[in-house]
């Protein structure tokens, strides 16, 4: 089984400032894709910014963005200007090319305060 | 759009009862999960499915079940809950396709006294 690292339990940021979210994996595999899930109070888990393992340009999403090592192993998550709605749980999630497997890894989470 | 619905939304059981959680999905996924989410524990897979009328164990498996008899329904059910299965479980379907995420339920807190 992959496993997948977050070593940051809490993190904060100031409105309009940028935070940097870690997130380590561990795999034998050379194709495989990562997502960072937003996870607000109500609970409800969304995607915010995917990455092919292949691409080796980092993905962006508006103010998301990611920083993919993949020697490394290393998938951080960039959130620039910060906004009281990005308060929530942020996981880091793993994906096996599926034709060798079918799960889902995540994190431990990062719980993102804001600060106005 | 429904996407994922899980049914019910909160739940308190005693000890010793059993229920049932529903996961619905009408995006004809072929891939549907369970999870729990525990404090500082992430999200943990219980069981999962690779199809109809398949039904695999994921890394917390015990005291649960599953069937998948329909493609777009994936029970899970509590034979005899215990405290320990106090939680918010969420259900989740996937397609085939890697680079597609797995697309999630509103998730049910289920609380065993």
């Amino acid at each position: 089984a992959q496993t997948v690292t977050q070593s940051q339990p809490e993190m904060s940021v100031q409105e309009a400032e940028t935070v940097t979210l870690s997130c380590t994996y561990d795999t034998s595999e050379s194709d495989y894709y990562l997502f960072w899930y937003k996870q607000p109070p109500s609970r409800q888990m969304i995607l915010v910014i995917r990455q092919e393992a292949y691409k080796q340009q980092n993905a962006t999403e508006n103010r998301f963005s990611v920083n993919f090592q993949k020697a490394a192993k290393s998938f951080s998550l960039k959130i620039s200007d910060s906004q009281l709605g990005d308060a929530a749980m942020y996981f880091c999630a793993y994906r096996s090319d599926p034709k060798r497997g079918n799960q889902f890894y995540f994190g431990t989470g990062t719980s993102l305060t804001v600060i106005p | 759009n429904a996407g994922v619905t899980q049914t019910p939304k909160f739940r308190v059981l005693k000890t010793g009862q059993s229920m049932t959680l529903l996961c619905a999905q009408d995006m004809n996924h072929e891939y549907m999960y369970w999870y729990r989410q525990d404090p500082g524990m992430g999200l943990r897979l219980i069981h999962y499915s690779v199809g109809e009328g398949t039904t695999a164990k994921g890394e917390v498996p015990d005291g649960y079940n599953v069937s998948r008899l329909k493609k777009q329904n994936f029970l899970l059910g509590l034979e005899s809950a215990a405290p320990s299965q106090t939680s918010v479980y969420f259900c989740a379907s996937s397609p085939w396709t890697g680079r597609t995420e797995a697309f999630f339920g509103q998730g049910t807190r289920l609380t065993v006294v």
